[in-house]
């Protein structure tokens, strides 16, 4: 089966470093994807690791551990509109992905 | 370049009732995945469409069905709703399957089962 876990809640303040840890349990594995989502919206894209290691976009970087099951979101210079749902999601086979429940993330002034 | 649009945005049906949603992919992409999303959760996979195909499918009952059409549009269709069926269904569109970083998401519908 699978499992994946993060944060529920997250505070940060405006311009500052923030990390979003995501463990996940999978029999299968080809890839592991964040997502963002804001109230009301559809989840938008941010990154793809399938390799262990650091995959830097602009602001955000994602990490990949497959010995660990573990992951973890970057986003610096924090703005307001980054306030969000923050999906960790894996992919057990192919055709699938498997999300865990978010991570509001609230930044403030 | 169009996205991923669907219909309708909003819906509130009866329990017993039967719903059919819409999906039309982005320019391109050949298939569709649905997925399901209560409130407060992550979106839990509903089934994949490829080349009008069903290619996988989640833990949802037969009352769950899908069709894909031969410009890759597609269709959920939920028969004898339930309360639980409330939630937000979002279709997403990849170049191909097993490209699923490829994948975008559609705006969704919010149905609502009274």
């Amino acid at each position: 089966g699978q499992n994946i876990d993060q944060p529920t809640e997250m505070t940060a303040t405006e311009g500052a470093i923030v990390q979003i840890n995501c463990t996940y349990q999978t029999s299968g594995f080809n890839g592991l994807f964040w997502y963002q989502q804001h109230a009301g919206e559809a989840p938008t894209f941010l990154s793809y690791n399938v390799l262990d290691g650091l995959e830097e976009k602009g602001r955000f970087s994602s990490f990949l551990s497959r010995s660990k099951g573990y992951s973890y979101l970057l986003l610096k210079e924090l703005q307001m509109k980054d306030s969000a749902s923050y999906l960790c999601a894996t992919s057990p086979g192919y055709s699938t992905l498997t999300f865990g429940k978010g991570t509001m993330l609230l930044v403030s002034p | 370049e169009t996205g991923v649009t669907q219909s309708p945005t909003h819906l509130i049906k009866t329990r017993g009732q039967q719903v059919t949603l819409r999906c039309s992919s982005q320019s391109g992409h050949n298939t569709v995945s649905w997925y399901q999303q209560a409130l407060g959760q992550g979106p839990q996979f509903i089934f994949q469409y490829y080349r009008e195909e069903e290619n996988g499918r989640g833990n949802f009952p037969p009352r769950f069905s899908g069709l894909q059409f031969p410009n890759y549009s597609s269709e959920l269709n939920v028969n004898a709703l339930e309360l639980d069926d409330s939630a937000l269904y979002l279709c997403a569109s990849s170049l191909d399957r097993g490209t699923l970083e490829t994948q975008y998401f559609g705006p969704g519908t919010r149905l609502l089962v009274l």
